[in-house]
């Protein structure tokens, strides 16, 4: 079956240092693979998304994401925590026995704080 | 920039109520979505219509109906509401059918069932 693991509930890092928000997916066919952020009482911002080329993509508010074929990761990373950046973040991957709808399959989410 | 808008933040009805919920977008999309969101079970997949008048089943469509009269308008309907639909509802819209295509997400519909 497709799907798409997040597998810590929970991220903490300091304020400044380096984050990682991992995500690994299953699904038959070429993957196309999606970020998004959901801040307190909102609704999901896109981030980013990887459908083909550059293995490393690069989006808003200076994430970007790795996709390696061999790992089936995805993993989302930024070079220096804000605290402005703790959110709810979701990995989504595109179903691709949906018979070519949009249909996308989300993590569980990781919840990212970053302290002071 | 895209704008999904949905009729209402919080809502709370009681068990066995008829509820409405509706979601408009700006943006002249093709697709429209419905999700309902769940801690730690992530988003899910209600209905979805890629043109008007057609609707899709999602991975849950059970207990819940969908309507799109309008391209811009998709409404998710509980015909008789239960406790467990209280959830978040979350409506996204995309541009094209394709599968390499946004999803943009509205604010959400915090709904309560007592």
């Amino acid at each position: 079956a497709q799907s798409v693991a997040q597998p810590e509930d929970q991220v903490n890092v300091a304020e400044g240092n380096p984050l990682t928000v991992k995500c690994t997916y299953s699904v038959s066919g070429n993957p196309y693979l999606f970020w998004y952020v959901q801040y307190p009482n909102r609704g999901l911002q896109f981030l980013l998304k990887y459908i083909t080329g550059d293995n490393l993509v690069k989006g808003s508010y200076g994430f970007e994401a790795e996709f390696n074929k061999s790992q089936t990761s995805f993993h989302l990373k930024k070079p220096s925590a804000l605290v402005s950046d703790s959110a709810l973040y979701f990995c989504a991957v595109r179903d691709t026995a949906s018979g070519g709808y949009n249909k996308l399959i989300f993590g569980a989410g990781t919840r990212l704080a970053v302290h002071p | 920039d895209v704008k999904v808008t949905q009729s209402s933040r919080y809502l709370v009805k009681r068990t066995g109520e008829k509820v409405f919920l509706e979601c408009v977008q700006d943006m002249d999309h093709e697709n429209m979505f419905w999700y309902r969101q769940d801690p730690g079970l992530g988003l899910r997949l209600i209905y979805f219509s890629y043109d008007v008048k057609m609707k899709e089943k999602g991975d849950i469509p059970e207990g819940y109906s969908v309507s799109r009269e309008k391209k811009e308008r998709f409404s998710l309907i509980l015909e008789s509401a239960s406790t467990n639909q209280t959830s978040m509802y979350l409506c996204a819209s995309s541009l094209y059918p394709g599968g390499s295509d946004t999803q943009y997400f509205g604010p959400g519909t915090r709904l309560t069932v007592l």
